[in-house]
């Protein structure tokens, strides 16, 4: 199985800040990588899904880094809202299929009016 | 709208008793998951389909059984095999044959086994 980890587990900040968290994963055998977001009381939604080395991605206020060779995605909030307050997931396609996903237990953002 | 629904929110069930998990798509995706979230952990994958009447054990299948009759559906059976029911559990289905495809998810169901 492969080993997906997020860092921070959980992070609080007050609205306006802007922050970052980190998604490190086994560059072998690399297909792709996702980011979701799940806000409590709802299902997980895609965020992005990033395939190339040097894939950068954006939707509003959020952004994400893929870099490949070393095994990480970078996943930013400008000016973080109350209502980005949720759980942010990362997983990563599995070698050798197209399919399966493994994911990372997610870091908890908190943003505090 | 389309969309996954999964049946019930909340589920009771009694030590040694199977139970089925429903999860129903009108996306018309080919493909069809099933994870497991325990507190602490990410999203485990216990089976997936990718087209009817075929499907493959995850990371975590021991204990579970699922069908794919038809394309829509996708029932996951809790066995009392299962040492650890009792967990959160999402379905998930995405378009067939995209290396960058995503994966759209349903409520949940939480499962309580006693």
């Amino acid at each position: 199985i492969l080993n997906v980890e997020q860092s921070p587990q959980s992070l609080h900040v007050q609205e306006g800040d802007s922050t970052n968290f980190t998604c490190s994963f086994p560059s072998s055998n690399f297909y792709a990588l996702h980011w979701y977001r799940w806000e409590t009381a709802k299902s997980p939604e895609a965020l992005f899904v990033m395939t190339l080395n040097g894939d950068e991605k954006k939707k509003g206020r959020i952004s994400a880094t893929l870099n490949t060779k070393e095994g990480y995605s970078y996943l930013y909030i400008k000016g973080s809202q109350p209502e980005d307050s949720a759980t942010y997931l990362c997983a990563q396609n599995s070698g050798g299929s197209n399919y399966k996903l493994t994911f990372g237990k997610g870091t908890l953002l908190t943003v505090n009016p | 709208d389309g969309g996954i629904t999964q049946s019930p929110k909340y589920l009771f069930r009694k030590e040694g008793q199977n139970v089925t998990l429903s999860c129903e798509q009108n996306l018309n995706h080919d493909a069809m998951y099933w994870y497991r979230q325990d507190p602490g952990q990410g999203l485990r994958l216990i089976y997936y389909s990718q087209i009817v009447n075929d499907f493959q054990k995850g990371d975590i299948a021991e204990g579970y059984s699922v069908s794919r009759e038809k394309k829509e559906s996708f029932p996951l059976t809790v066995t009392s095999a299962q040492k650890n029911p009792t967990a959160f559990y999402l379905c998930a289905s995405s378009i067939k044959g995209r290396r960058n495809y995503e994966q759209y998810f349903g409520p949940g169901t939480r499962l309580t086994v006693t």
